[in-house]
């Protein structure tokens, strides 16, 4: 079964620092892997997906991801933080078991400081 | 466009009492539908998913139950709620391929007392 980790359940920048949220997968096939956002009381919503078009993934609200197969990793980044980023992301993966389901990782929650 | 909708949007329901949270999707047909959990610090457990209308496929083995009665609406139940139980419920749904997305529901928050 596939899997996604993500290392910090907490991760706190100051605004216009890099943001930075780490993911890494397990996967014995070439995996898809998502980023989603949850803000609060809501549900979660895309950020950007990689389906093995190209390796550096561009999403929206300036985030990006790059597919690094070697270490098995789809870290999220920005380059400048803003109040507005703080939310909780999500790392998953999908995979096929007689339908296709989508694994979450258990998420982190990035706090921005003014 | 698609929609989903979810309700009701917060619970509160005694230990012991029945649970239906319902779901539906407008504006596609045959969908696959999810039902998570989230509990405060775990992330999202994936619950129940469903290829099609009768079809339901159990992740965990827990005190709920899922039904697709019609080919765009997924209902969660208990007959007997727990504790445990408390958490927030999302219902997603997708065109059913690996590379698309999930569009979730709003969610509803449930607390069992």
């Amino acid at each position: 079964a596939q899997s996604v980790t993500q290392l910090g359940s907490h991760v706190s920048v100051s605004e216009g620092a890099l943001v930075l949220l780490r993911c890494n997968y397990s996967s014995s096939v070439p995996p898809y892997l998502f980023w989603y956002v949850q803000y609060p009381n809501q549900g979660l919503q895309l950020l950007l997906k990689y389906t093995s078009a190209a390796t550096l993934v561009k999403g929206i609200n300036g985030f990006e991801a790059e597919f690094k197969k070697s270490e098995t990793s789809f870290h999220l980044t920005k380059p400048s933080a803003h109040m507005s980023d703080a939310a909780e992301y999500f790392c998953a993966v999908s995979e096929y078991t007689g339908g296709f389901k989508t694994i979450f990782g258990a998420g982190t929650r990035l706090f921005v400081k003014a | 466009s698609q929609t989903i909708h979810q309700w009701p949007a917060t619970l509160v329901q005694p230990v012991g009492s029945p649970l239906s949270l319902e779901c539906t999707v407008e504006g596609t047909s045959n969908p696959n539908l999810y039902w998570y959990r989230q509990a405060a610090g775990r992330g999202l457990q994936l619950l129940f998913y469903s290829v099609g209308i009768g079809q339901i496929s159990s992740e965990v083995p827990q005190n709920l139950s899922a039904s697709r009665p019609q080919d765009r609406q997924f209902i969660l139940s208990s007959k007997k709620l727990l504790l445990s139980d408390s958490g927030f419920y999302l219902c997603a749904w997708s065109g059913g391929t690996q590379d698309e997305k999930l569009f979730f529901g709003s969610g509803t928050q449930l607390s069992v007392l």
